[in-house]
């Protein structure tokens, strides 16, 4: 059975930094795409970034790129989430989803994990 | 980027209704569309991808169509499991992936 397991959200002061993970299991990990999607508070979804099972290419959208890092750990069937210079917009639920092989939407979501930005 | 849209933004309905939610897209993107279901509290759930093919496990009484810049999203006679808010998503040209502003179905 695939799962997806985010850890790592928090309360965190503007500017600040913060780490999130994505667990992985049920699956070959390395051979899929991997994607972060948020969802502030009564809003839509919004795609953050996207990781390729080689790690490279790697997009951002606009409203974070420079600001947050994707990355994976094959090994550790893992995926993550580097957010440095948060703000109060960045609150969220943050969710890892996976990109199907042949599928070529986003057939698996994690439950999310919350990401509150506030002094 | 390519921009989606969504119509209607709120719909109400009866158990037993038949259902319609459209996106549009701003430039075409073949079929490379996708259907979420998402109930509050919840991650989302892929329903259809391709436009038109039902994820595994998704009840046949969920159906899309569409190509190029129009879909659409049916929903043959509304479940009560069924209330919930539906997004499209594009995975044709990117980044970004785009998903549209979303559709809540709610009981009337």
């Amino acid at each position: 059975e695939v799962q997806l397991v985010e850890s790592g959200g928090a309360l965190v002061q503007p500017g600040g930094s913060l780490r999130l993970s994505c667990a992985a299991s049920g699956f070959t990990f390395s051979t899929y795409e991997m994607n972060w999607v948020r969802q502030a508070p009564g809003k839509g979804l919004e795609w953050i970034s996207y990781i390729s099972g080689s790690a490279t290419p790697i997009y951002y959208a606009d409203s974070v790129k420079g600001r947050f890092t994707i990355s994976r750990d094959n090994a550790k069937n893992s995926l993550y989430l580097q957010m440095n210079s948060l703000r109060a917009e960045d609150t969220a639920v943050y969710y890892c989803a996976r990109r199907g092989r042949y599928i070529k939407a986003f057939d698996y979501w994690g439950q999310g994990t919350l990401v509150t930005v506030s002094s | 980027d390519i921009q989606l849209t969504q119509s209607p933004s709120f719909l109400s309905a009866s158990v037993g209704d038949r259902v319609t939610i459209t996106c549009r897209a701003s430039q075409g993107i073949s079929s490379y569309l996708a259907w979420h279901q998402q109930k509050p509290g919840k991650a989302p759930k892929l329903l259809i991808y391709d436009a038109s093919t039902l994820q595994t496990g998704v009840p046949s009484r969920f159906s899309g169509s569409g190509s190029g810049t129009e879909f659409t999203l049916t929903i043959s006679s509304l479940q009560p499991e069924d209330f919930a808010t539906y997004y499209c998503q594009q995975v044709n040209s990117y980044p970004p992936f785009t998903f549209g502003p979303g559709t809540k179905v709610d009981i009337k």
